[in-house]
């Protein structure tokens, strides 16, 4: 069975850091890129931040570009997102998510990690 | 940026009732569109892919059409389960993903 345990989630204050890690197990890690999708309270999904199995690509949505950082270890299975120069806006559950193969299309996602940015 | 909208924003039914859910995208996305469902503390669960494929252990009841702009998932019959809301999301353009704002299907 697919797993992914998000943690790393907490209160930060404006302008702080946190970096968030996720951990998959039951696939090989190395073969698939990784996706993080957030959603603020009582909102919708937003995309963040994707990374190839090799770490060669990585793409961010424009709201994070220059402020978060994706990568991954592949000998430790786990995905990082590394978020700096938080905002309030930024408030919300992370998730990270597996895509189908050759797809780019999540079909699991973990549980989430909740990240409250407030002074 | 492909834009994707949902219709209608909430769809309020009954349990055994028929739903019909939209999806529309600001640009062809061909097939490259996925449903999920969110239950409230839950994490989305993918429904559909492709379109219309069914996911692993996803019932019968759902279907999903469309292709290009215009997309429909069907729940054939409500259960007290498909309560919850529905996002679709494009991954044929990007990046970035981008999702729709949801439908909301509730008990009448």
């Amino acid at each position: 069975d697919v797993y992914l345990l998000e943690s790393g989630g907490g209160l930060v204050q404006p302008g702080g850091s946190l970096r968030l890690s996720c951990v998959a197990s039951g696939f090989t890690f190395s073969d698939y890129a990784m996706t993080w999708v957030r959603q603020a309270p009582g909102q919708g999904l937003e995309w963040v931040s994707a990374i190839s199995g090799s770490s060669e690509s990585t793409f961010y949505a424009d709201s994070v570009k220059g402020r978060f950082t994706i990568s991954r270890d592949n000998s430790r299975n786990t995905v990082y997102l590394e978020m700096n120069s938080l905002r309030a806006d930024d408030t919300a559950v992370y998730f990270c998510a597996k895509p189908i193969v050759a797809t780019m299309c999540p079909d699991y996602w973990g549980q989430g990690t909740l990240v409250t940015v407030s002074s | 940026e492909i834009v994707m909208t949902q219709s209608p924003a909430t769809l309020s039914a009954s349990p055994g009732e028929r739903a019909t859910l939209s999806c529309r995208a600001s640009q062809s996305v061909k097939s490259d569109l996925a449903w999920y469902q969110q239950r409230p503390g839950q994490p989305p669960r993918l429904l559909i892919h492709d379109a219309s494929t069914r996911a692993t252990g996803i019932p019968a009841r759902f279907s999903g059409s469309g292709s290009g702009t215009e997309f429909t998932l069907t729940i054939s019959s409500l259960q007290s389960e498909d309560f919850a809301v529905y996002y679709c999301q494009q991954y044929s353009n990007w990046p970035p993903f981008t999702f729709g704002p949801g439908t909301k299907v509730d008990i009448k």
